[in-house]
């Protein structure tokens, strides 16, 4: 079965850069679009990345995704960490065989 | 603007089955695709299936094939989502998560879910 494999965690300083990553087994990841979501405490997720590496209107520029085919993994890339960037992440794609949505199990960002 | 309404959160006891609704509005409900997707406490999210609102064909994750039943009612615009067979492993936030066109357009909208505990 087609799945997605995130770190369970990640932390760094306010004004560095991460990357969260997102691994594809059983399928290329490139054979359909990534999603990357934000979850706060409480809240429902909300888009920060769809179609590998686009921003929805809103979403600062210091968030930025992409594709690499040669590990196949997607990647979350945030810049200039603030306290407001401590959420869950979660990457999101599609499997061709179930033809459902397949969910990494999410990253969870501390900024200390 | 696009709203999902949840019904209300539910108890249960091991072994019952529950049935958790969500009316659409803001948009054209037969138009896109619907999906369910849950949440344990402290867990990540998990894909349970969709409804094309329009013809009413499913599609489950395999994990919950013979145990959940999507169904819609166009007249009110409403998505329901039944559970059979409860485990404590079943308690979780349920939420309606609006697509797009096709099955694999990705999460558009997000409904705020309906809690269902299951305990003895």
């Amino acid at each position: 079965n087609f799945m997605l494999t995130q770190p369970h965690s990640v932390s760094e300083s306010p004004g560095k850069t991460i990357t969260i990553s997102c691994t594809a087994s059983s399928g290329r990841i490139a054979s359909n679009y990534v999603q990357w979501y934000q979850q706060r405490p409480g809240h429902t997720p909300t888009t920060v990345i769809y179609e590998d590496n686009l921003r929805p209107s809103g979403v600062p520029d210091r968030f930025s995704g992409s594709i690499d085919s040669s590990s196949n993994s997607a990647s979350l890339t945030i810049s200039g960490l603030s306290i407001e960037d401590e959420a869950d992440y979660y990457c999101q794609s599609y499997d061709n065989n179930n033809q459902g949505w397949v969910f990494g199990g999410g990253t969870r960002l501390t900024v200390l | 603007q696009v709203q999902l309404v949840h019904s209300g959160a539910e108890v249960k006891k091991p072994g019952a089955s529950v049935k958790v609704s969500c009316t659409a509005s803001g948009y054209t409900f037969t138009e896109d695709y619907m999906h369910w997707v849950r949440q344990a406490p402290g867990q990540g999210l998990e894909w349970m299936g969709w409804i094309n609102p329009d013809s009413g064909g499913t599609n489950y994750a395999e994990k919950f094939q013979g145990r959940v039943s999507m169904t819609r009612d166009t007249s009110t615009s409403t998505v329901s989502l039944e559970v059979n067979r409860l485990a404590s492993a079943d308690t979780a936030l349920y939420s309606c998560v609006r697509g797009g066109l096709s099955a694999w357009y990705p999460p558009e909208f997000w409904g705020q879910g309906t809690l269902v505990t299951v305990s003895s």
